[in-house]
């Protein structure tokens, strides 16, 4: 069974930094492209980063560009996304989700979110 | 403002077929596959459909995906209450190297 469980978030003030985690388990972790979704309060879903499965190349939304990166150890089956200048805008619900294995861009398995919020 | 055009709400009795629009472009639905995802009230989204108009495993064939051109549809028959929901369509884009969202439809069954 596919199981995504995000961790490291909670309250941070305007201009710090926090790091997420999701650990993965249930399938080939190296094998499959990585996401980071958020969602805003109340809003609609929001795509924030792609990690490839090996290469680890990486891409990123304009909104986050410069601030966040992830990464990810797949010897320990683990995605990361290190979050710095953070921004009351970047408070949200932030899922790490699996790609699907196809080009299509997709997500199959989404893990049940974490509260990032940011206030000072 | 979201990359993807969805309506911001649809309603339909039980029993009823309703469709659900996304409007895009020539970078995102134009030259790629589009994905849609329900996100019943408190929960993680869900992969309804993938790659235009394939069904994951365990989703019911009352769910179907469709495009044409830079459009996409997302039609839902035989509406049970259950399937009071948000939909969002998706799909990548290769002007921006990222995937875009529609701002999602909130599906009230009357």
């Amino acid at each position: 069974e596919v199981q995504l469980l995000e961790s490291g978030g909670g309250l941070v003030q305007p201009g710090g930094s926090l790091r997420l985690s999701c650990a993965a388990s249930g399938f080939t972790f190296s094998g499959y492209a990585m996401y980071w979704v958020r969602q805003a309060p109340g809003r609609g879903l929001q795509w924030v980063s792609f990690i490839a499965g090996s290469s680890g190349r990486t891409y990123y939304a304009d909104s986050v560009k410069g601030r966040f990166t992830t990464s990810r150890d797949n010897s320990k089956n683990t995605l990361y996304l290190q979050m710095n200048s953070l921004r009351a805008e970047d408070t949200a619900l932030y899922y790490c989700a699996k790609g699907t294995g196809r080009s299509d861009a997709g997500f199959d398995y989404w893990g049940q979110g974490i509260l990032v919020t940011v206030s000072s | 403002q979201s990359v993807l055009t969805q309506p911001p709400s649809a309603s339909a009795t039980p029993g009823q077929r309703v469709t659900l629009s996304c409007s895009g472009s020539s970078s995102n639905i134009g030259s790629n596959t589009v994905n849609w995802y329900q996100q019943l009230p408190g929960t993680a989204p869900k992969l309804l459909i993938y790659s235009d108009t394939q069904r994951p495993s365990g989703v019911p064939d009352r769910f179907s995906g469709s495009k044409s051109g830079t459009s996409a549809s997302l039609a839902i028959s035989g509406l049970q209450s259950g399937d009071e929901a948000d939909y969002y369509c998706a799909a990548w884009d290769d002007s921006l190297n990222g995937v875009v969202f529609g701002g999602g439809t909130k599906l009230t069954v009357l």
